[in-house]
């Protein structure tokens, strides 16, 4: 059964702590992204990442970072610069094309602040 | 500063009858459009898009309708089932396969049997 695999479903942070949330995907997709959603408010575009050893910030990367080793694989790691981490957390891939951009989504990460 | 807007928070809609959900955009380089829906607990999932060179598009019950001149582009669902309440969000982007997409705050549709 072919998908994206967030884990954990829910995370907690402890002030001045790194936390990492995984994302696997078994879709053979090029592309790979990390959104992140505030209450009352639409996703925004953290990291994406076309190709394996390659990622480009999005619109709100301060306070992140990722890694991408594998195709399968895009990590997300929430370091203690992200002095607001509280949020809901998706991650996608895509198959890379100029014509399409059918994103598919896993179920996603709650991180909340202890 | 939110570039894609979904002014209602919720709808609901009798079994049978259409729903209508609206999105509004402001950037006027925006010229590929889709819709997502999302059911409790899961991703949003893929619905239906549309390029600015159409006006309309159609899959099954699904119509989206887009307006360049008013920035403006909506979903239809008819005729609408309960299966149909989810969470809608919009999206845009400058190009299709751009890699940024600009996500609206969605619309929760509940369809009442």
């Amino acid at each position: 059964d072919g998908g994206i695999t967030q884990s954990p479903k829910y995370l907690f942070r402890k002030e001045g702590q790194n936390v990492t949330l995984s994302c696997e995907q078994n879709l053979n997709h090029d592309a790979m992204y990390w959104y992140r959603q505030d209450p009352g408010q639409g996703l925004r575009l953290i990291y994406y990442s076309q190709i394996v050893n390659d990622f480009q910030k999005g619109d709100i990367a301060e306070g992140y970072s990722v890694s991408r080793e594998k195709k399968e694989s895009f990590p997300l790691t929430v370091t203690s610069a992200q002095k607001n981490p509280t949020a809901f957390y998706h991650c996608a891939s895509s198959i890379q094309s100029a014509y399409n951009q059918k994103l598919f989504f896993g179920s996603g990460t709650q991180l909340s602040v202890l | 500063d939110q570039q894609v807007k979904q002014n209602s928070p919720s709808l609901s809609v009798q079994e049978g009858r259409i729903s209508i959900l609206n999105c509004d955009y402001t950037n006027s380089m925006f010229d590929y459009f889709l819709w997502y829906k999302k059911y409790p607990a899961e991703g949003p999932t893929f619905l239906i898009s549309i390029s600015s060179i159409k006006d309309k598009n159609e899959d099954g019950r699904f119509t989206v309708f887009l307006n360049k001149s008013a920035k403006h582009l909506s979903l239809h669902i008819v005729p609408s089932q309960p299966g149909d309440s989810a969470v809608y969000f919009c999206a845009a982007s400058q190009q299709a396969g751009a890699n940024n997409l600009f996500f609206g705050t969605g619309t929760r549709l509940t369809v009442i049997p």
